[in-house]
């Protein structure tokens, strides 16, 4: 799968958007691009995921670049319970081959 | 929906004693599951892909006869990690895939002493 660039940290405060940036300059064309979020000592959290549309869910927004090199899921408030390690990987649509790699994610810490 | 459980949620054990973890899909069936494992400040890596009746596929360096995983039914896997080691302490995460998307448990801490 190809490869994603997240900053290592990012803050926000309370109740303020928050808009985590994701680079992915080699995704191809059948590459899907998820989020999930991982809370300290709990397991990853599905987040959203898109192909080249914009989507929105319960949880977040996901804004895919025109041209998918890049994304960014958009928390709109964020709150204390959304302070987490956030991971973008890339996940190919085609094949068997189900398997997600983790990067180092992006941790975000938000202030009361 | 989508909910994945495992069990137990921690466990110490003595060094050479084995130790088994669970992972359950609570609402849907799963053909195929994944376990991690994490060491502390770091991301998770991929230990193995089991798949429902067949034989788990194991990532690079990691040692089947070690870490052996059964999923013998569609909402059960297990993982027994054998003669267990201080190294061997981590945390350990499975999912369970539903349509293209995996569902985490919450993960197994294990302690070796």
């Amino acid at each position: 799968d190809a490869k994603t660039t997240q900053p290592n940290s990012m803050e926000s405060n309370e109740e303020e958007p928050v808009h985590l940036p994701c680079n992915h300059s080699t995704i191809s064309g059948t590459d899907y691009i998820h989020w999930y979020r991982q809370l300290p000592s709990q397991g990853p959290e599905y987040v959203i995921h898109g192909l080249t549309s914009n989507v929105n869910n319960r949880m977040a927004s996901l804004a895919i670049a025109e041209d998918r090199k890049s994304s960014t899921l958009i928390l709109h408030r964020a709150t204390l319970r959304d302070a987490a390690v956030y991971y973008c990987i890339l996940k190919n649509s085609g094949g068997s081959n189900y398997k997600l790699t983790f990067g180092k994610g992006t941790l975000l810490t938000v202030n009361p | 929906g989508a909910v994945v459980s495992q069990h137990p949620s921690w466990v110490i054990c003595k060094s050479g004693t084995s130790v088994k973890i669970e992972c359950r899909s609570l609402d849907f069936q799963a053909t195929t599951m994944f376990w991690y494992r994490q060491f502390p400040k770091q991301s998770l890596m991929l230990m193995a892909t089991s798949n429902e009746g067949s034989k788990a596929t194991y990532e690079q360096g990691v040692e089947k006869d070690k870490f052996l995983i059964n999923h013998a039914s569609l909402t059960l896997s297990t993982l027994t990690v054998t003669s267990a080691h201080p190294e061997d302490s981590s945390f350990y995460i499975c999912s369970a895939r539903w349509a293209d998307t995996q569902y985490f448990g919450p993960g197994t801490r294990l302690t070796v002493l």
